[in-house]
């Protein structure tokens, strides 16, 4: 069965730097979950898309920005990028927007930021 | 949000032997997930299980949701089960909540 596709799956990135998050979300699924996981810690909700409209937001800082595409792929736009940025981010997707579906995550792209 | 407990934080077993991992949850859930973390990082799911009983070859997972728990069944571990489990529950019309985790170390 079709997965959550994220890229790239390790980018490496100088302080100041920019860096751009992609993820494919499962077909048929139209809602798209961003987290973000610092080492030794568990996964933080950033932020999240329905039908390409921003549908919540959690702990995501100013210098980030998210957006949903028509196909419903999904980007992360970080910015002013520092050393605490370095973690592994997760992409997550649901059939809908209803709190009882379950979200199945893709495989992270690992940032780290030197 | 809700706030989830995990319990115990760290589990040490022999090759064979069983285990069981405890979630708690601070508010009733309409979402519970439990995940492994293998040691590449990646969240793999394992089952989707606001309440009743499900098995999944040697794991099985219960969840009470009458009195906020929910219990992971290992049996017969194998090294490959090593990692960090998660749960994540999630209530009413918040986020996706996940617990610290459980670090399970299977040895041969």
């Amino acid at each position: 069965a079709a997965g959550v596709i994220q890229s790239p799956r390790h980018l490496i990135k100088e302080k100041r730097e920019t860096a751009t998050l992609k993820c494919y979300p499962i077909p048929r699924h139209d809602t798209v979950y961003w987290y973000q996981q610092g080492p030794g810690q568990d996964p933080q909700f950033l932020i999240s898309f329905y039908e390409k409209m921003q549908s919540d937001k959690g702990s995501i800082p100013d210098r980030f920005s998210a957006q949903q595409f028509s196909d419903y792929h999904s980007e992360l736009n970080m910015s002013s990028l520092e050393l605490g940025d370095s973690a592994l981010y997760f992409c997550a997707s649901s059939l809908s927007q209803e709190s009882t579906d379950t979200q199945y995550f893709g495989p992270g792209t690992r940032l780290t930021v030197l | 949000g809700i706030q989830v407990e995990q319990s115990p934080p760290d589990l040490i077993l022999q090759e064979g032997a069983n285990s069981t991992l405890r979630c708690n949850f601070s508010d009733s859930v309409n979402n519970l997930q439990w995940f492994h973390q293998n040691p590449w990082g990646q969240l793999i799911n394992l089952f989707y299980i606001p309440s009743g009983t499900k098995q999944n070859g040697r794991l099985s997972a219960t969840t009470v949701a009458t009195e906020r728990y929910s219990l992971l069944y290992i049996s017969s571990s194998q090294t490959t089960d090593s990692g960090v489990y998660f749960c994540a529950g999630l209530s009413g019309y918040s986020t996706l909540t996940f617990g610290k985790g459980t670090m399970l170390l299977v040895s041969p």
